[in-house]
């Protein structure tokens, strides 16, 4: 069964520690993005990458990293950097077959909480 | 700058009443705009293209360039189309997304 897993679906961070949210895609998928969903405010990108070992910033790339040493793989870590990091994470996955975009397919979502 | 405006949080109808979710768009290019639906506990999913020109659920979404708009239509709600909607416009190599719309239909 394709598709994007992340886990885990909560996550509980105390103040000063960094903490990696998983993202896993089957879809044999060149793009992954990560963005974030805050009520009122969309989804808002964090970081992108369009092929392996290569990534760029989004709109809100302070406090966060990511690496992209698989095609398959695109974890991201909250930093003790990131001064409000309560959240629900979406990891998505794209591809275009034949120059044509079918858009994003999302996972489920992690939901990150400050202690 | 690439910008995806939704000016409605929240648009409540009766089932069976017509049905327009606002959405536009500044963007100096053509653009690519989709909208996407997020249904109570499930995953945010695409609904429609522009590019395909497809119906999807009873929806459609027309690209009028000359007011910048994409706004989704469906002539006839039904209680299941309850859900928030978010309009986005592909902006080189990622998605733009707007504020997102929550529909609530009522029996």
């Amino acid at each position: 069964d394709g598709g994007i897993t992340q886990s885990p679906k909560y996550l509980f961070r105390k103040e000063g520690q960094n903490v990696t949210l998983s993202c896993e895609q089957n879809l044999n998928h060149d793009a992954m993005y990560w963005y974030r969903q805050d009520p009122g405010q969309g989804l808002r990108l964090i970081y992108y990458s369009q092929i392996v070992n290569d990534f760029q910033k989004g709109d809100i790339a302070e406090g966060y990293s990511v690496s992209r040493e698989k095609k398959e793989s695109f974890p991201l870590t909250v930093t003790s950097a990131q001064k409000n990091p309560t959240a629900f994470y979406l990891c998505a996955s794209s591809t275009r077959t034949g120059g044509a975009n079918y858009g994003y397919t999302f996972g489920s979502g992690t939901r990150l909480t400050v202690v | 700058a690439q910008r995806v405006t939704q000016p409605e949080k929240l648009l409540s109808v009766f089932k069976g009443a017509p049905v327009e979710l606002k959405c536009n768009y500044s963007y100096s290019g053509s653009p690519e705009l989709f909208w996407y639906v997020q249904y109570s506990r499930q995953r945010l999913q695409l609904l429609l293209r522009h590019i395909s020109r497809e119906s999807i659920k009873g929806f459609t979404a027309d690209l009028n360039k000359g007011e910048t708009s994409f706004h989704l239509k469906k002539p006839f709600a039904q209680e299941e189309d309850s859900a928030m909607y978010y309009c986005a416009l592909q902006s080189f190599q990622k998605l733009v997304f707007g504020t997102g719309t929550r529909l609530l239909v009522s029996p």
